[in-house]
């Protein structure tokens, strides 16, 4: 079980559209899901955490009104990238966890969106 | 605040050698500590884990030994094939953030192993 899903893998869109990544927990119900960002030879950088039915808690430096997160069900995540911009092309990846009181997270495949 | 630090690969090794990836960390209190790998293509899966210190985490050949004294979470394993292959990420958790605990990351060590 824990197995985390990530739709589209692959996404190249023209710069100012926008795009939405889906993060799916498959056979666990997930109260809190992470968002992270992972650029080439670095590690993993969180963008928001995101607990269900609530607001998305960003890190710091990171624009809430371009990566608009929201959680509505305990299965389901989005993360919509807006009006993205050549700079914003990288691999994401979601994770999530069950329950509060664990710290292990399952994590999805990743998407890898290019921005032309 | 709490950071990870993780020797930079990449490593490229013969099947059969032994491995060592070296993991240190700050923190306030008493983290969990987690080793994750990457393989090609694939998502991040946890390796192994230990919760307090002394604890030594194993799973697939690999193992790391919780060290406060050091602090430090080393990967270890005696013989490598070439399906380990991948990026080894080091983290620790958060322990001040309750319901929102995150993890902290390395910035990932590369392992090549060639038959």
């Amino acid at each position: 079980g824990a197995v985390v899903s990530q739709h589209p893998s692959r996404v190249i869109c023209k710069s100012g559209t926008s795009v939405k990544i889906e993060c799916r927990s498959l056979d666990f119900q997930a109260t809190t899901m992470f968002w992270y960002r992972q650029f080439p030879k670095k590690s993993l950088m969180l963008m928001a955490t995101s607990n269900e039915g609530s607001k998305a808690t960003y890190e710091q430096g990171v624009e809430k009104d371009k990566f608009l997160i929201n959680h509505a069900s305990l299965t389901l995540s989005t993360l919509t990238v807006t009006s993205a911009h050549p700079e914003d092309s990288s691999f994401y990846i979601c994770s999530a966890r069950r329950g509060t009181g664990t710290y292990e997270q399952y994590f999805g495949p990743g998407t890898r969106l290019t921005v032309t | 605040g709490d950071s990870v630090t993780q020797m930079e690969g990449p490593v490229t090794l013969s099947e059969e050698a032994c491995l060592t990836i070296n993991c240190t960390y700050t923190a306030t209190g008493y983290p969990s500590l987690f080793w994750y790998v990457q393989y090609p293509g694939e998502g991040l899966q946890l390796l192994l884990k230990a919760t307090k210190a002394d604890d030594k985490g194993s799973n697939k050949g690999f193992e790391a030994t919780y060290r406060k004294e050091t602090t430090s979470f080393h990967l270890e394993k005696g013989s490598v094939q070439v399906s380990d292959s991948a990026v080894y990420f080091c983290a620790l958790s958060d322990q001040h953030a309750g319901n929102n605990r995150k993890l902290i990351w390395g910035l990932g060590t590369s392992l090549a192993v060639n038959p």
